[in-house]
């Protein structure tokens, strides 16, 4: 196993709803980046924290947002959901933030309704 | 277009043949190259970095063509557990994000 865990596994929302996901990265890691990925498709890109800051983010809207703590776990945040966003979102940790050897923990699956 | 794209699947083999996946990527400047697997509703495993010439690991062989902007992934003798999706992944070395294709799902057959 990685050591990347992520909670809660699965979730189920109604539109307009908020919703927080959790990611805790492996020991001496200290970048997360977060990954949506929908049925059928593969991984999209949503933002990396690197030492508690937005290092960088993907073509997603801000009612996707996100923190780091200074242990380096990391949450994801999302606003008034839409049906779309109904995917498994993964978290993936490193040790820089130059992309190459990211350890993904096991995902959250959430359900839009 | 699509900035990775990966042959639409799925690829239904035999159990025993040898299995070629092939990956296009649009931008030049992608200076990292990746096969990631995935099983059905888990995350997504490195399968082996790519290297420019070319890598080996057991029954699976990575190649990349930097010219042609195209990276292939062999698997040889097939084994049922080798039943999965199968990403290719390209990252730029000045930007941290990991570009994903859709993936090729592979279902090997008894």
């Amino acid at each position: 196993e990685t050591g990347v865990t992520q909670s809660p596994t699965h979730l189920i929302k109604t539109r307009g709803q908020q919703v927080t996901l959790r990611c805790s990265s492996q020991s001496g890691h200290n970048t997360v980046s977060w990954y949506q990925q929908a049925l059928g498709q593969g991984p999209q890109f949503i933002f990396q924290y690197y030492r508690e800051e937005e290092n960088g983010r993907g073509n997603f809207p801000p009612r996707f947002s996100g923190l780091q703590f200074p242990n380096y776990s990391s949450e994801l945040n999302v606003n008034a959901l839409e049906l779309d966003d109904s995917a498994l979102y993964l978290c993936a940790s490193s040790l820089g933030t130059s992309g190459d050897t990211q350890y993904f923990g096991p995902g959250t699956r959430l359900t839009v309704l | 277009r699509k900035e990775v794209e990966q042959d639409p699947g799925p690829f239904n083999v035999p159990e025993g043949a040898t299995v070629a996946f092939n990956c296009t990527y649009s931008n030049s400047a992608s200076q990292s190259f990746f096969w990631y697997r995935q099983d059905c509703r888990k995350e997504p495993k490195l399968l082996m970095s790519v290297y420019s010439s070319g890598n080996e690991d057991g029954r699976f062989t990575a190649q990349l063509n930097r010219a042609s902007q195209y990276i292939s992934l062999l698997i040889r003798d097939s084994k049922l557990s080798d039943s999965a999706t199968y990403l290719c992944v390209v990252n730029k070395k000045s930007n941290y994000q990991l570009i994903w294709g859709a993936g090729t799902k592979l279902i090997i057959k008894p």
